[in-house]
């Protein structure tokens, strides 16, 4: 089975602060990927970013940064200089070949950007 | 090119009626998948389909039921409506659902409300 869990259920932030939204998963595949989705209140799920298990380069889209550690079953997605437009829930997922590739989503994280 | 859309956006129902929704995927895209949102339970896989065959299936009672059309295009049927069946409904449409790698694409969803 495979699981992915967001212990962090709602972080608030001051416009211009850093903040790291945490993500741990369990597979037992060799093989898989990890997502990281936005959902804004208007509902859609706005994709972000997919890394595969066998690549642990950190990557940095603009404010957006990732850190993906096999030792640690963490994929961890930090926010730079946030903004208020970014405040959303977002979601981390999970797909291997053992779930015949389906997401496997986390709880979510709801942050909430203060101007 | 287009997103994922859904219709309706909004719909309410009462007990024990049915309802049907409706996905068109992204031009070229032949998976579509469905899932369920709810506060309790968050993102839930309730299926997926691929050249018109369901090719996976979540763990959901038989009263949902889906299908694809030869254009891709998808709906999914919930009958006999439960209170507990309110919930958003996302469909994602990926090119071929075959890959781990594939790239889910969420469309805006289907909030029904069951009173």
């Amino acid at each position: 089975a495979q699981k992915v869990t967001q212990a962090q259920t709602e972080i608030s932030v001051v416009e211009k602060e850093d903040v790291t939204l945490d993500c741990v998963y369990e597979t037992r595949d060799t093989t898989y990927y990890l997502f990281w989705y936005k959902q804004p209140p208007s509902g859609e799920l706005v994709f972000l970013i997919r890394r595969n298990s066998f690549d642990e380069q950190n990557e940095i889209s603009g404010r957006y940064s990732w850190n993906f550690q096999k030792s640690t079953s963490s994929f961890n997605f930090t926010i730079t200089a946030s903004q208020v437009v970014d405040s959303a829930v977002y979601f981390c997922a999970l797909s291997s070949l053992s779930a015949n590739s389906k997401l496997t989503f986390g709880k979510g994280i709801t942050l909430s950007v203060r101007p | 090119k287009a997103g994922v859309t859904q219709t309706p956006r909004y719909l309410i129902k009462t007990r024990g009626q049915q309802v049907t929704l409706s996905c068109s995927p992204i031009s070229g895209h032949r998976s579509v998948s469905w899932y369920q949102q709810t506060p309790g339970q968050g993102l839930q896989f309730l299926f997926e389909y691929f050249s018109e065959t369901q090719r996976n299936k979540g763990n959901f009672p038989g009263r949902f039921s889906g299908r694809q059309f030869s254009n891709s295009r998808s709906e999914m049927n919930v009958s006999t409506l439960e209170l507990g069946d309110s919930a958003l409904y996302l469909c994602a449409s990926s090119l071929a659902g075959t890959s781990l790698s594939d790239t889910q694409y969420f469309g805006p969803g289907t909030r029904l409300t069951v009173l």
